[in-house]
């Protein structure tokens, strides 16, 4: 199993431009959610879901969107990134137990 | 709303005892992790332990949760410089898809 994998590992972008970060797990998990990483703060829900077709948001939803059309695939979308959301990206997806297993992140830079 | 609070910063010799601390306030939390992260690496599981026990131990690391006060702790024996990561604290409730992360604690071990 490769577990939780993210893509691209880092991205430079400019304000305004929009991207989508890549998420995917082998582990047939039904949950899976987008956190960011900045300093000082810890990790900061966006966006999860319980299963293919299910998406809700989490504590800081603004200016992301997610889709969930297969149980494996988790993509976040940026439609117009903003410097604010310069952070580190992690991915996570957790099975039948309630432990959460993350991706090695997406470094994002928005200039 | 919950919150999960950690000390930002810990320093140790080599060979001591590291001790990592936490709060939280969410007195129907169920499962109580520790995660750790090396320099530009994604969460690693550490331990956890549900709400109903009182001590878990796994090799070096020992977990204590005194529910009355909400108060969690990671003891590291024999604390490695391989040991120096930013350690979070978190804590989920059954039946609901929310984690709490604390800010995390940087464990600085010195030789």
């Amino acid at each position: 199993n490769a577990g939780v994998t993210q893509t691209p590992k880092f991205q430079v972008l400019k304000t305004g431009q929009s991207m989508t970060l890549q998420c995917a797990q082998d582990m047939n998990h039904e949950y899976m959610s987008w956190y960011r990483q900045d300093p000082g703060m810890g990790l900061r829900l966006i966006h999860y879901s319980v299963g293919a077709g299910i998406t809700d948001q989490g504590e800081v939803p603004n200016g992301y969107n997610v889709s969930r059309s297969t149980t494996e695939d988790f993509p976040l979308r940026l439609l117009s990134a903003a410097p604010s959301q310069t952070s580190v990206y992690f991915c996570a997806s957790r099975g039948s137990t309630d432990t959460q297993y993350f991706g090695p992140g997406t470094r994002l830079t928005v200039l | 709303g919950e919150d999960v609070e950690q000390s930002l910063f810990l320093s140790v010799r080599e060979g001591d005892s590291s001790v990592i601390n936490c709060t939280y306030t969410d007195s129907s939390s169920t499962y109580l992790y520790w995660y750790k992260q090396e320099p530009g690496a994604g969460l690693q599981l550490l331990t956890y332990i549900f709400s109903n026990m009182d001590m878990k131990q796994d090799q070096r690391l020992t977990v204590l949760l005194n529910k009355k006060d909400k108060h969690l702790s990671l003891r590291i024996a024999d604390t490695q410089t391989g040991d120096s990561a930013i350690y979070f604290c978190a804590e989920t409730s059954s039946g609901t898809y929310k984690y709490i992360f604390g800010t995390g604690t940087r464990l600085k071990v010195l030789a």
